[in-house]
């Protein structure tokens, strides 16, 4: 089945680690792609989004990623978490004429240790 | 100046109970959605209207039933209350009609968590 998969579930770090979570899609034609972070009892804030050109995208709080087109991903970095970054980060694919629906990964919870 | 709103935050109602959840947005935006999210944090599509029209309805049951009075809100109706509908209930908004303006973003509102007793 067509889908978006995020590799992990659930991720512990300490401060100061490196960040890089997966996300795979299995749909074929134009894509836009996006990482939003939902913290502790809030709604979904977009951390970056990538429609076309350079492949690699900056966001929002030192996070930043990369479109691989030939394997399907779109990896979510960070070189530095800090403990604020604790969250659910979910991945999302939306497709053309498709109504503008977007469909999201199952999520991967961070959890940085202080 | 909240871009999308929802009423109530919190929702506790017993099985069988008809509720509504109220949705606003003051973007500007044509699109609005509804998506649910479970108890293990996934969410997906339920509805999608622009400029009060439904453009999506993902295998809902009829017992949802989404109103557009206007663009700016899109409320959810939900009759005869089951267990399974327990969820967070984010209402989100879009400029762009029907995803031909694939540049747009979506905006999610604070969520609206439904527990049914």
């Amino acid at each position: 089945a067509q889908s978006v998969s995020q590799h992990n579930h659930h991720v512990i770090l300490s401060e100061a680690a490196s960040l890089e979570l997966g996300c795979n899609y299995s749909y074929g034609g134009t894509v836009n792609l996006f990482w939003y972070v939902q913290y502790p009892g809030q709604h979904l804030q977009l951390l970056l989004k990538y429609f076309s050109g350079d492949p690699l995208v900056k966001g929002i709080k030192g996070f930043e990623a990369e479109f691989i087109k030939s394997k399907f991903s779109f990896n979510l970095r960070k070189p530095s978490v800090q403990w604020s970054d604790t969250a659910e980060y979910f991945c999302a694919v939306r497709r053309n004429n498709q109504g503008g629906k977007l469909i999201f990964g199952q999520g991967t919870e961070l959890s940085v240790k202080p | 100046d909240t871009a999308v709103s929802q009423t109530p935050k919190y929702l506790v109602t017993q099985m069988g109970n008809d509720k509504s959840i109220k949705c606003e947005q003051n973007l500007g935006h044509d699109t609005m959605y509804w998506y649910k999210q479970d108890s293990k944090k996934f969410l997906k599509i339920m509805f999608s209207y622009n400029n009060k029209e439904l453009i999506i309805n993902e295998t809902v049951p009829n017992r949802f039933s989404p109103k557009s009075p206007d663009k700016a809100h899109l409320n959810l109706h939900i009759n005869s209350l089951e267990l399974g509908d327990s969820a967070v209930y984010f209402c989100a908004s879009s400029d762009g009609t029907s995803g031909r303006a694939l540049s747009d973003e979506q905006f999610f509102g604070p969520g609206t968590r439904l527990t049914v007793l």
